[in-house]
């Protein structure tokens, strides 16, 4: 089950900014746990994009940015590129369910 | 290079069972967690089971606890995934993932996964 909720859609055109929102409650994202993200593409597997919050993995842009504030999480990408188009999913840790990880409900990026 | 390559997937009938595998290369496997990710055709991502590093602690997810089972096999570099009474709603591609090391609260590296459908 998703406990954490991101809008279904965000579009935007080449070399717009663009955010997606992440949005958990106190058993998550709120408890102090570290909001992540990923990127998938159709039928590719998922790629982490951001870590603990506002980390980048070696190899991703510097267009894509983390950030998080109390129980709520954004992923930004500037400079929008034709290639980022996919699907995108916040993830964290959720104190309330049995040892799980949560995800997000996944957010289809467009580029107009 | 670091991969995990799924295996195992097929058509099972409701009530029936399946065992999946997941094969590590690429990295000390006894250093890393492993999971099981799953994603039912045209839904998201829903964590599935996981387990550390020596295999002694394992989780599941309220929907799959008591009917599927997660193990590794060090000596094969290997995950598993012991799948009994399944139902329709387990029908889904299954991704082996891996925790981050030394703060296994993310899955840094995905196999592309196996697809499981059950169906009568």
């Amino acid at each position: 089950q998703s406990v954490l909720t991101q809008p279904p859609s965000v579009s935007g055109a080449p070399g717009q900014r663009v955010t997606i929102s992440c949005t958990g409650n106190s058993s998550n994202s709120g408890a102090g746990y570290d909001v992540h993200w990923y990127q998938q593409f159709p039928g590719t597997a998922p790629k982490l994009l951001i870590y603990g919050n506002h980390n980048r993995p070696s190899g991703v842009p510097d267009r894509f940015s983390g950030s998080k504030s109390g129980t709520s999480a954004s992923l930004a990408i500037s400079g929008l590129q034709a290639e980022d188009e996919g699907d995108y999913y916040c993830q964290s840790y959720d104190s309330s369910l049995s040892g799980s990880y949560v995800f997000g409900t996944g957010t289809r990026v467009t580029v107009l | 290079e670091v991969q995990l390559v799924e295996s195992g997937g097929g058509v099972v009938r409701p009530g029936g069972s399946l065992r999946l595998s997941c094969a590590a290369s690429g990295f000390p496997f006894d250093d890393y967690g492993l999971s099981w990710v799953r994603q039912a055709p045209g839904k998201g991502l829903e964590w599935v089971s996981d387990i550390n590093w020596n295999g002694v602690s394992t989780n599941y997810a309220d929907s799959v606890k008591g009917r599927f089972t997660v193990s590794r096999d060090s000596a094969k570099t290997s995950l598993y995934l012991q799948m009994n009474s399944v139902r329709a709603e387990d029908t889904a591609l299954y991704h082996c993932a891996r925790l981050r090391r030394w703060e296994p609260d993310a899955f840094d590296i995905w196999g592309q996964g196996t697809m499981v459908t059950v169906s009568s």
